[in-house]
């Protein structure tokens, strides 16, 4: 089974910084099957990034998707304070895995 | 606009099951794969298993564990865990995928089922 290592687990940053989100997978992945989701606290999660590099309906530029094979990333261009959450990289195989997260914190 | 609403929370005894249903509206399960997804207090998510619009399920890790189906009638899913647990207190999730889509895209708000003696 694929599993999915997301790096790094916290990142701190200040408002209006760039972002940048690491998903590697133990082996290739197509990129069609890659996902990113965003978490806040007390919510559901929200689809941002799906086949890689679409974004999501309503989901803003800011965001974005790159990555191919086993090398996967989420940038966040210019933070803004409701980007502030945990977010996790998911991939279908066999099996619908998630990566472990990785918290984005206010510095 | 699509809604998932799930019911509300469980209390639940060790070795007792669960039954957990997620009512869609604006569209039909039967074009839908539907997916439940847990996360246990302060963890990450974890894929338990899904239904097509077959009706078909597959199963992640749960085994015997695990029952997921629906009633077309009434736009419900049903997600039933037996055999609980303490580690099974978690949130459950359910979550929609276009077919062929990859995509949780619509989420429901979560039930929280808490297992304890």
């Amino acid at each position: 089974e694929i599993v999915l290592t997301q790096s790094p687990g916290t990142l701190s940053l200040s408002p209006g910084e760039r972002a940048i989100l690491s998903c590697r997978a133990s082996q290739s992945v197509s990129s069609t099957y890659l996902a990113w989701y965003q978490q806040k606290p007390g919510q559901a999660p929200r689809l941002l990034i799906y086949g890689a590099s679409s974004r999501a309906t309503g989901i803003p530029d800011r965001f974005s998707g790159s990555g191919s094979g086993t090398d996967f990333t989420l940038t966040i261009s210019r933070l803004e304070p409701e980007d502030f959450a945990v977010y996790y990289c998911q991939q279908y195989g066999s099996s619908y895995i998630f990566g472990q997260g990785t918290k984005l914190e206010i510095k | 606009q699509v809604q998932l609403v799930q019911s509300g929370a469980e209390v639940k005894k060790p070795g007792a099951s669960v039954k957990v249903s997620c009512k869609a509206s604006a569209y039909t399960f039967t074009n839908y794969n539907l997916h439940w997804v847990r996360q246990a207090p302060g963890q990450g998510l974890e894929w338990m298993g899904i239904i097509r619009p077959s009706g078909e399920t597959a199963v992640h890790m749960f085994q015997d564990r695990l029952t997921m189906t629906r009633d077309t009638s009434t736009n419900t899913v049903f997600m039933e865990l037996s055999s609980l647990r303490s580690e099974d207190t978690a949130l459950y999730y359910c979550a929609t995928e276009p077919a062929l889509g990859y995509k949780f895209d619509y989420w429901g708000q979560g039930t929280l089922v808490t297992v304890s003696s």
